[in-house]
């Protein structure tokens, strides 16, 4: 099975701050990375597919990248409603995907 | 309006059955596959496996195989995850979500929590 491997597991920063968050798979998984957004009590919500595609939507800010089997996700000046957990997922094949252990942003 | 929306959330007791379903919305629900998440309390996202409702092709997450079902009734637009016996290890809220045309779950159902004591 493909491991993702996210970090960091949570970040304190200041509205107006760049935030980076990064994803590392055990194997190449071409461009099938997604990144999603989730607040205390809701369903996960589509930020970037195919590493740096932006769903519909969703705020400029938010960013994606690949670089080998790392991949990014930035945003570029934090915002309050940015607060909540990111998670990567690798849709890499039907089966079996895997999610990221998660990346719970605050602001400072 | 693309929309997954869920059954509601069910406490059960260990060892009985349990079929939550999802049912589809403003697309043509027999050509995307739907997959499904777990979320235990205050943990992370897990994937649990895909089904693709036009032929009930499913593929499971090793860790759920054997443990859970995925089924779908086209007819209906509605897929299902069941279980035969239920565990308190399966406290959790589950989702559905679609498969996109670029293999990204791009919508999502709101969730049912399954709350499994005794």
């Amino acid at each position: 099975d493909i491991q993702m491997t996210q970090s960091p597991s949570s970040l304190s920063a200041s509205v107006g701050d760049r935030v980076t968050i990064t994803c590392r798979a055990s194997q190449d998984i071409v461009s099938y990375l997604n990144w999603y957004q989730q607040k205390p009590g809701k369903a996960p919500r589509l930020l970037v597919y195919a590493a740096s595609t932006l769903h519909a939507g969703v705020p400029s800010r938010f960013s994606g990248k690949r670089s080998g089997t790392d991949f990014t996700l930035t945003i570029s000046s934090l915002q309050p409603e940015d607060v909540a957990s990111y998670y990567c997922l690798q849709s890499y094949s039907l089966q079996p995907w895997t999610f990221g252990q998660g990346t719970k942003v605050e602001i400072k | 309006e693309v929309q997954l929306v869920q059954s509601g959330a069910e406490v059960k007791k260990p060892g009985e059955s349990l079929k939550i379903s999802c049912k589809g919305y403003g697309y043509n629900f027999s050509t995307r596959w739907i997959g499904w998440v777990r979320q235990m309390p205050g943990k992370g996202l897990e994937w649990m496996g895909i089904i693709y409702p036009g032929d009930s092709d499913a593929k499971y997450s090793p860790s759920f195989r054997g443990h859970v079902t995925f089924s779908a009734d086209k007819s209906t637009d509605t897929a299902y995850l069941q279980w035969n016996s239920l565990r308190s290890s399966d406290t959790a809220t589950y989702y559905c979500a679609r498969r996109g045309e670029y293999s990204n779950p791009d919508y999502w159902g709101q969730g049912t929590q399954v709350i499994v004591s005794s």
